[in-house]
């Protein structure tokens, strides 16, 4: 039972326009939402995180959005650059993490290719 | 700050033997570290929650018995795969939870798991 779901597999970009990567969950019980990057052979890095409280978190060129209703988020990066080429997974856990270690349901990654 | 490191980086086995895999948080201590595991285009799926000093957490349908970890220090959990065959070939990542918040896990780089 995939929870988190990540329905594009691969995504190409021009260099300067917008990329835009999509999650959907099916458990409602979802309230901190996570984006990772990941090169291959390395591990996921940090990127962005939004509360369920919220629907839009900034931090540079990365944007998330969340639409509770919907069940969906989306990740929104601009301008793309060569170096974001990479696997993003997007992820979902029960509560806001704290120090108590909540556990991460991961999507199935979406490949973004950024082209010159 | 924050980096967790390791080891080995990618191993190949003879169906049978045992091997382990070292997860280091270099930096920080980790009470809590997590083990995934990733086939080829598929997401990360958590096998285990490691807490130090205790026993580790299994998710569902994750052998205990072949997946034996130990998290003896503040700094360090292993993972060893027991008696290991071809379809444990994978790729393997450790999580290290450092600090509360959205940044908290920390990511291995992974280990490269062949067993032939």
């Amino acid at each position: 039972d995939q929870q988190v779901k990540q329905n594009s597999p691969s995504l190409s970009v021009q260099e300067g326009r917008i990329s835009i990567l999509n999650c959907d969950y099916t458990n409602s019980m979802f309230d901190y939402f996570l984006w990772y990057k990941k090169y291959p052979a390395e591990g996921p890095t940090f990127l962005i995180s939004i509360s369920s409280i919220k629907d839009k978190n900034e931090d540079g060129r990365f944007t998330v959005f969340l639409n509770k209703s919907a069940k969906h988020l989306s990740l929104h990066i601009v301008p793309s650059q060569p170096g974001d080429s990479a696997v993003y997974f997007c992820a979902a856990s029960v509560r806001e993490l704290t120090g108590g270690g909540n556990k991460l349901t991961f999507g199935t990654g979406t490949q973004l290719k950024v082209e010159l | 700050g924050a980096v967790v490191s390791q080891h080995p980086s990618w191993v190949i086995c003879k169906s049978g033997t045992s091997v382990k895999i070292e997860c280091r948080s270099l930096d920080f201590q980790a009470t809590t570290m997590f083990w995934y595991r990733q086939f080829p285009k598929q997401s990360l799926m958590l096998m285990a929650t490691s807490n130090e000093g205790s026993k580790a957490t299994y998710e569902q349908g994750v052998e205990k018995d072949k997946f034996l970890i130990n998290h003896a220090s503040l700094t360090l959990s292993t993972l060893t795969v027991t008696s290991a065959h071809p379809e444990d070939s994978s790729f393997y990542i450790c999580s290290a939870l450092h600090i509360e918040g959205a940044r908290g896990y920390t990511f291995g780089s992974g280990t490269r798991l062949t067993v032939v």
